[in-house]
C-alpha cells in the first residue's frame, strides 16, 4: 500500500526567512497530493494541494513543487510570520474524490521571534 | 452549514468498556474517513467509507468497527476498549457535486482508556 515520508519531524525558522517541507511517497499511481496546517487542538485544514498532471502551485506566501520521477513533493513557505507556527501534514492519494488519502508524520515548524 | 461535527468531545472509558463515536457531514460529500492521531505522530487511516453503502478497511483498523447509516452519518465503534486505543479520532469527508478533493476534517474526539 501507500506509503508516505515526511522530513524534519521539527523546524525551526525565523521569522521572515523560508521553511522548506520534504514528503517522498511509495506508490507511483498516486495522482493528488495534499497539504495540511494542524493548529494546537483542532483538526487539520487544508492549505495547499497539488495533481500529478501539474509540476508547482503557488498561493500567496505557500507553495508546493512536485518530482513525479523522484516521488518528492514540498511545501515551501516564503516570508514566514508568527502565525506559521503549527504542525504541517504532507499526503498522497490514489484515484479520484472518493479514494482514501495517507499522511506523513507532521512537521513541528516554530518560527522564532 | 456546520461541516463537519463529532460527538463527544471528550470520552474516558475504562479496559473492556464499549462505545460509540459520532460523525455528521451536511456538505453532501459522498465519502467519509476515520482517522487517529497519537501524540506527536501523523493521523492514520482506520476506514473509510467511499460511498454511502459501502465501507473499507484502512492502515489501523484492529479494535474497530464502522458504520455508514446514510449518505451524512459515520460512526465508530469501539466494541472492547484497550488503552492502546487511547488517542484523538478525527473524522473527515470529501467528494461533493463539484467533485472536490478537499478533505474536511471534525474537531476531533479525545478519548482515553484506562
Amino acid at each position: 500500500g501507500e506509503n508516505v515520508e515526511q522530513h524534519p519531524s521539527t523546524l525551526s525558522v525565523q521569522e521572515g526567512d523560508s521553511a522548506v517541507i520534504k514528503c517522498t511517497y511509495s506508490d507511483s499511481a498516486s495522482n493528488y497530493f495534499p497539504w495540511y496546517k494542524q493548529e494546537l487542538g483542532k483538526g487539520p485544514q487544508l492549505i495547499i494541494d497539488i495533481r500529478s498532471n501539474v509540476g508547482e502551485k503557488k498561493d500567496q506566501r505557500i507553495a508546493v513543487t512536485l518530482n513525479k520521477t523522484a516521488k518528492h513533493f514540498s511545501l515551501h513557505i516564503t516570508e514566514t510570520q508568527p502565525e506559521d507556527s503549527a504542525v504541517y501534514f504532507c499526503a498522497a492519494s490514489i484515484g479520484g474524490s472518493a479514494s482514501k488519502i495517507i499522511f506523513g508524520s507532521g512537521t513541528r515548524l516554530s518560527i522564532r521571534p | 452549514n456546520a461541516g463537519v461535527t463529532q460527538t463527544p468531545k471528550f470520552q474516558v472509558l475504562k479496559t473492556g468498556q464499549s462505545m460509540t463515536l459520532q460523525c455528521a457531514q451536511d456538505m453532501n460529500h459522498n465519502s467519509m474517513y476515520w482517522y487517529r492521531q497519537d501524540p506527536g505522530m501523523g493521523l492514520r487511516l482506520i476506514y473509510y467509507s467511499a460511498s454511502e453503502g459501502t465501507t473499507d478497511k484502512g492502515e489501523v483498523p484492529n479494535g474497530y468497527n464502522v458504520s455508514r447509516l446514510n449518505k451524512r452519518e459515520f460512526s465508530l465503534r469501539l466494541e472492547s476498549a484497550a488503552p492502546s486505543q487511547t488517542s484523538v479520532y478525527f473524522c473527515a469527508s470529501r467528494g461533493g457535486l463539484a467533485y472536490t478533493y478537499e478533505q474536511y476534517f471534525g474537531p476531533g474526539t479525545r478519548l482515553t482508556v484506562t
